[in-house]
């Protein structure tokens, strides 16, 4: 596709179960973000991955989440032991530049509620 | 600690009206700034990407403004239309790698 695409687009699960997030950036862009958009806030960055390495996990909230993209292009954000207060939108962005020069583009989300 | 701040929260105008939306930032020491609309429940659209060395970009009705020294940016819509009802939120370009993002003004245009 041409956009940014997330799966799936809406996810709930109970309270301590383990979720998986995925991501397909752009075609040829190999920067990778994700972002949590909490209800009336704007998105706050947790990660961001140049290639494969994840070049900045300085806003991970905690050692429960962790992300992957093995490959350079498909990534995945995991969350073990949910808990009620990662109900939040998880955003994916993608960039062709490095380093935050470019403009990101956005995925639609995917919306997490933790029951 | 990069803080962007967007204000008014909410604007609700005519149809027909030109309209400018605010965003502060307190360090000025940016890569960029990048201007974003989100309809309810949806992704972010990007509208304007700014550089550090420009003034301005410019994308049909809008355009927008960045002072770099006064850690300020403003977005100029022309000619409002309910269509362009939405959120619209402001970015600053922070440490290289992330987006810092304002809370957002939830504009809506009454025909």
């Amino acid at each position: 596709g041409a956009g940014v695409s997330q799966t799936p687009s809406n996810k709930v699960t109970e309270k301590g179960k383990y979720v998986e997030l995925r991501c397909d950036p752009i075609s040829g862009h190999t920067a990778l973000y994700w972002y949590r958009q909490s209800l009336g806030q704007g998105p706050e960055f947790l990660i961001y991955f140049q290639g494969t390495g994840a070049a900045d996990d300085s806003g991970l909230p905690n050692d429960r989440f962790f992300a992957v993209r093995p490959e350079g292009s498909v990534s995945t954000l995991k969350i073990q032991r949910t808990e009620r207060g990662d109900s939040a939108v998880y955003l994916c962005a993608s960039s062709l530049l490095a380093g935050g020069l470019g403009e990101q583009f956005f995925g639609p989300g995917t919306r997490l509620t933790v029951l | 600690k990069q803080e962007v701040t967007q204000i008014p929260a909410a604007l609700s105008v005519p149809e027909g009206e030109n309209l400018v939306l605010n965003c502060s930032f307190t360090d000025s020491a940016i890569y960029n700034l990048q201007w974003f609309r989100q309809d309810p429940g949806k992704g972010l659209t990007s509208l304007l990407l700014i550089q550090s060395s420009q003034r301005e970009q410019t994308s049909g009705r809008l355009n927008a403004s960045l002072d770099k020294s006064s850690g300020r940016s403003t977005l100029y819509i022309a000619a409002s239309q309910p269509g362009d009802s939405a959120t619209y939120l402001c970015a600053v370009g922070a440490g290289a790698q992330k987006l810092v993002f304002g809370q957002g003004t939830r504009l809506t245009i009454n025909p």
